[in-house]
């Protein structure tokens, strides 16, 4: 059963903000929200990763609703080198051999 | 600087002959994972290895094992390649803690199989 849902393909602008969704609607309590990216023909990259707050590094930020059944990746100045699939991952605390990928968001970013 | 290291980049097999696929980190990570990731398809996790422990997925086929020498080498034998076989395949690494584990992946082998 998947655990995350998130829409199979989306557009932005070069320059422009890109707000990817990710519903994890069953998500439990000890689970973290990750997200990973591939770009073509290489292995996927750690982007960010939360628990219930709001984070932000120098790659992205990640909304959590404060229910915790969704949320949102923000990449604040989409580039075209930030075309990639995206991939939303929940997974628990001690979350290691579980990193299971869903079918993921293509994310194609225009000039 | 590469830190999860995958060797070889391509790599061509016959029909049922015996392939074997590298990886080798400089994290001193203690779990080394294997997925298969087919042509326009998400990462399918194989299994992986805590320190010398291994776990392998309830759906990973027989014909696919793996062996972790030491810490820093892994190894994915495929003992009799089908044509369904063909796909990338990742090695990544993660610490091993209970928060804020991550993953590490390499570059991935695409493997042909003729």
């Amino acid at each position: 059963d998947a655990k995350t849902t998130q829409p199979p393909s989306m557009d932005c602008a070069e320059g422009r903000a890109a707000n990817l969704p990710c519903n994890h609607s069953t998500i439990s309590g000890n689970e973290y929200v990750y997200w990973y990216r591939q770009i073509h023909s290489q292995g996927p990259q750690y982007i960010i990763h939360g628990l219930k707050n709001n984070e932000t590094n120098e790659m992205a930020s990640l909304i959590i609703t404060e229910d915790r059944k969704s949320s949102t990746l923000i990449l604040p100045h989409a580039t075209l080198r930030d075309t990639a699939v995206y991939y939303c991952i929940v997974a628990e605390t001690d979350s290691w051999g579980k990193f299971q990928f869903g079918a993921g968001t293509q994310v194609v970013v225009t000039p | 600087d590469a830190m999860v290291i995958q060797n070889p980049r391509y790599q061509v097999t016959q029909f049922g002959k015996p392939v074997t696929l590298s990886c080798s980190q400089t994290l001193n990570h203690n779990v080394m994972y294997w997925y298969q990731q087919k042509s326009s398809q998400a990462p399918k996790l194989l299994f992986h290895y805590y320190d010398k422990d291994f776990n392998n997925e309830a759906d990973t086929p027989d014909n696919f094992q793996s062996r972790r020498p030491n810490t820093s080498f892994c190894f994915l034998d495929i003992r009799s390649p089908g044509l369904g076989d063909a796909a990338m395949y990742l090695c990544a690494t993660s610490i091993g803690q209970t928060t804020n584990e991550k993953l590490f992946f390499g570059s991935g082998t695409q493997l042909s199989v003729l």
